[in-house]
Parts: structure tokens; C-alpha cells; sequence
């Protein structure tokens, strides 16, 4: 059962445009929801956070934009450059349990010059 | 380390055949994960230990897969009489601890296997 549904599968932008990656989830009981940008052949990494107290957090280019009602969440990336090109994935951790993450599947974001 | 590291990064393995791989965390970092990611698709969780103690072990696809970590430090996650299905990269993140919600997980750079 996929618990974070992730779209699109793929996105192509040209350099200065704006990405947006999707995330919607259906437990109310998450209650941290990262992004992670993960390069081929390395680990994912943390690029920003935000708890659902929260309906926006902005971090450089960064943002992400929650809507607690509808269970959505979104990263924006601002000024897209060839550098950001990487996979993207959602993810979310319930309250009180072990922090585990809950990915979604990911997003290929290719930046174009 | 700077950083969490895994070995090895690639391994071969032919269908029957036990596997172990290792994960060496951030020094100090009490919260230790395995994740596994199929290729094309998001990390799964496998299982978590705060030090030696294995906390969640709910992701662990079947018996063949135990993880282990003796002195909360080091980890290592053995995969018994490996099938095809278990080819994915095998994903080790640790975190400074349960201070609160949402503690940054650090990830390794995984471990590739393949299953012939």
C-alpha cells in the first residue's frame, strides 16, 4: 500500500524555469514531511522540511507549499538550474513511531540549458 | 568518517547464497536505518536500531533478511539464500538520535546487489 503518492513520474524544465513536484498522503497521522534530492550512484539527501503546522517554508530556491485539509504537499523549485537535475522524492514519518520515512516513488527532474 | 559508508558498494551474488552487507554510521549517532530501493522506485524501510536495540524490524520483506548491530555502532544486514527479488540498492541512514521529530536522517551511499 503506497502511503505517499508522488507525481509526476518525470519532469523535464528549462534552465530559469520553475519545477513543481507533487505529494499527497492519506494518514493523518504523519507529521513530518521531507524532501529528499538523490544523485545516481549516492544516497538521498535532506533538502528541506516542513511539520504541518506550517503552510509554507521557503529555503533559497526551495520551497515547499502544505495544505493539511487536502493531505497535499509540493516542493517548488525557483530559477531551475542544470545542477538540480536528480531525483526528487516526498516523504513523510509518522507521529510516534520509529521515524521511519515513507517515500514516495520519486521524481525525475532533468534541467535542460 | 564524515559521512555514513557502506560496503561494499556492489555485490554479485548467484541465487541461493548469503549476503552480508555493512554500514558504518555517522561516529556519535545513536539512530541507525536500513532501507531498500528498487530500482526506479522510493527507499522502503527495512529496520531500525537505537544503539544495539532493534526497535522496528516491521519492514524486513521475510526470515532470509536479519540485521544486526552488537556494539551501536557498526550494522550489518545478511540476506539468507538471496533470490532474485532481493536485487535492489540496500540504503543505511543514521540520525543523531530521538531528540525530537523529524531528526535529519543521513544516508550512505547504499550497497548495489544483484542476484543472478
Amino acid at each position: 500500500q503506497q502511503q505517499v503518492k508522488q507525481s509526476p513520474q518525470s519532469l523535464i524544465v528549462q534552465k530559469g524555469g520553475i519545477s513543481i513536484i507533487n505529494c499527497a498522503y492519506e494518514n493523518t497521522a504523519f507529521d513530518y514531511f521531507p524532501w529528499y534530492q538523490q544523485f545516481p550512484g549516492k544516497g538521498p539527501a535532506l533538502l528541506i522540511a516542513i511539520r504541518p503546522d506550517v503552510s509554507e517554508k521557503k529555503e533559497g530556491r526551495f520551497t515547499i507549499s502544505f495544505n493539511k485539509s487536502a493531505k497535499q504537499f509540493s516542493l517548488h523549485i525557483m530559477d531551475s538550474q542544470p545542477g538540480d537535475s536528480a531525483t526528487y522524492f516526498c516523504a513523510a514519518v509518522l507521529q510516534g513511531g520509529s521515524e521511519k520515512l515513507v517515500f514516495g516513488k520519486g521524481t525525475k527532474l532533468t534541467v535542460n540549458p | 568518517g564524515a559521512g555514513v559508508s557502506q560496503s561494499p558498494r556492489y555485490k554479485v551474488a548467484k541465487r541461493g547464497q548469503d549476503v552480508a552487507l555493512r554500514c558504518d554510521p555517522i561516529s556519535g549517532h545513536v539512530s541507525l536505518f536500513w532501507y531498500q530501493q528498487a530500482l526506479g522506485q522510493g527507499p522502503e524501510f527495512l529496520t531500525y536500531f537505537q544503539n544495539e536495540a532493534q526497535l522496528d524490524k516491521s519492514g524486513l520483506p521475510s526470515d532470509r533478511f536479519f540485521a544486526e548491530r552488537p556494539e551501536g555502532s557498526v550494522s550489518t544486514l545478511k540476506i539468507q539464500r538471496t533470490q532474485q527479488e532481493d536485487s535492489a540498492v540496500y540504503l543505511c541512514a543514521s540520525s543523531l538520535g530521538r531528540a525530537y521529530i523529524g531528526e535529519t536522517q543521513y544516508f550512505g551511499p547504499g550497497t548495489r546487489l544483484l542476484v543472478l
